[in-house]
């Protein structure tokens, strides 16, 4: 089965700085790879994703990479905000079938 | 916006107990998940469900284990005889296309 692996496991940064997390997954035949957000005692709530068939998606200060060659994706934050701390967790799948998370960055912005 | 709705929030059972876990997902959406977390831990698949009938299981997702949609409306997470380390928070989700999973807000499960 599909095992992504993400790192760092956490990352600190200055207001105003960006943020980078990256994630590699094994299956060549995942195809959908969501980023969460879960807050302290929150849901999980998607804020980008990204299909194999496109490079990069923005959303603006949100964006993702995939290098399907690599068999790897990031999630950057740009203009990073306190509100931004949080953990985030990417994820890859076939359509959802048996969708394998990362074991998560937590994300602390220090303003 | 629609959400996921869970009940309970919170569960406590002594090992052994049966515990049912709700959720309804949002009304048009076709698939459904469960998924847990253990405290600090990642998300982890249980089981997906589409058409009434699982259409993906993990390697957790064992016997003790089952689902159901009772009615139009519920989807149910069964653990027939819990053990310890099914203390988790267990999240259902729901989709309407097989991507973008919006989760319910959890039932934290307490096995004493």
């Amino acid at each position: 089965g599909e095992n992504v692996e993400q790192h760092p496991s956490t990352l600190s940064v200055q207001e105003g700085d960006s943020a980078v997390i990256k994630c590699t997954y094994s299956d060549s035949a995942s195809n959908y790879f969501p980023w969460y957000k879960q807050e302290l005692g929150k849901r999980p709530q998607l804020i980008i994703d990204i299909r194999s068939n496109v490079g990069e998606k923005k959303d603006q200060r949100i964006a993702v990479t995939l290098n399907k060659t690599a068999k790897h994706f990031s999630l950057h934050i740009t203009e990073t905000q306190p509100e931004d701390s949080a953990v985030y967790f990417c994820a890859a799948s076939i359509y959802n079938n048996d969708m394998r998370f990362g074991a998560g960055t937590r994300l602390t912005v220090k303003p | 916006e629609p959400e996921v709705t869970q009940t309970p929030s919170h569960q406590v059972t002594q090992m052994g107990q049966e515990v049912i876990l709700r959720c309804v997902p949002i009304s048009n959406h076709l698939y459904f998940y469960w998924y847990r977390q253990i405290l600090g831990q990642k998300v982890e698949f249980l089981v997906s469900f589409y058409n009434n009938e699982i259409s993906e299981k993990s390697e957790i997702f064992d016997d003790q284990f089952s689902v159901e949609r009772p009615d139009g409306s519920n989807f149910t997470l069964k653990i027939r005889s819990t053990k310890l380390e099914d203390s988790a928070m267990y999240f259902c989700a729901s989709s309407e296309q097989k991507e973008k999973l919006f989760f319910g807000s959890g039932t934290q499960l307490s096995v004493l």
